[in-house]
């Protein structure tokens, strides 16, 4: 089953511009990550915000939290080539360590 | 050492096989999971071993049965699967912590069931 719904499902963009994703889920959280996934490999991970936080940075990562709202987004400043893949939100809910991905949101980043 | 490693990379495999995936890590994590991810879909939650037990199973049928025979090792045996079992199979680990740690993932195993 899944937990958060992502988007848009699908964005392109031209290099040096920002993206935006925006992922909502459905019940109450411990914290929210974001991942990323380059066609057909694994996931990696990119920013951890726990659900008493609600803005984090890491280098051209900006990630809110809104917990009222039950949503979160991702903002990539000056986009590169390199950033093009898969985006996915995961909530992790607690108790026997479950984490749960959203649907995804489709990053193409053009030269 | 950050990684956790998945073999095979590909597996192909007839209806009537039995096949096992592998997953190994050496970071100390204490919980280990199985996704499975068909295309263009997110990742979907299969098992969790917390400290070597079963703490999770989303209802996966048995034909897919999971083993954790240590902290560094996480097994996945394949019998009699179905060809819509065709998917990317990734193995995760994590620290254990109450509100959660980020989980590292291998590479994935590629499995064709024909």
């Amino acid at each position: 089953s899944q937990q958060g719904e992502e988007d848009p499902q699908a964005l392109s963009i031209q290099e040096g511009e920002n993206a935006t994703m925006n992922c909502s889920y459905k019940t109450s959280i411990n914290n929210l990550q974001w991942y990323r996934q380059n066609s057909g490999r694994g996931l990696v991970h990119l920013i951890l915000i726990r659900s008493n936080e609600r803005e984090k940075h890491s280098g051209r990562l900006r990630v809110t939290l809104d917990t009222s709202k039950k949503s979160s987004s991702l903002l990539i400043t000056a986009s590169r080539a390199a950033d093009t893949a898969s985006y996915f939100c995961a909530t992790f809910s607690g108790g026997y360590q479950k984490v749960t991905f959203g649907t995804g949101t489709k990053l193409q980043v053009i030269p | 050492d950050t990684e956790v490693t998945q073999t095979p990379k590909h597996l192909v495999m007839g209806m009537t096989n039995k096949k096992s995936l592998k997953c190994e890590q050496h970071m100390g994590h204490r919980a280990m999971y199985w996704y499975k991810q068909k295309a263009k879909k997110p990742p979907e939650l299969m098992f969790v071993y917390s400290y070597e037990k079963l703490s999770i199973n989303e209802s996966v049928p048995s034909r897919f049965s999971p083993e954790c025979p240590n902290s560094s090792l996480l097994n996945l045996h394949l019998h009699a699967l179905q060809p819509e079992d065709s998917a990317l199979y990734l193995c995760a680990s994590s620290q254990i912590r109450d509100r959660g740690e980020k989980l590292f993932f291998g590479s994935g195993t590629q499995l064709s069931v024909l």
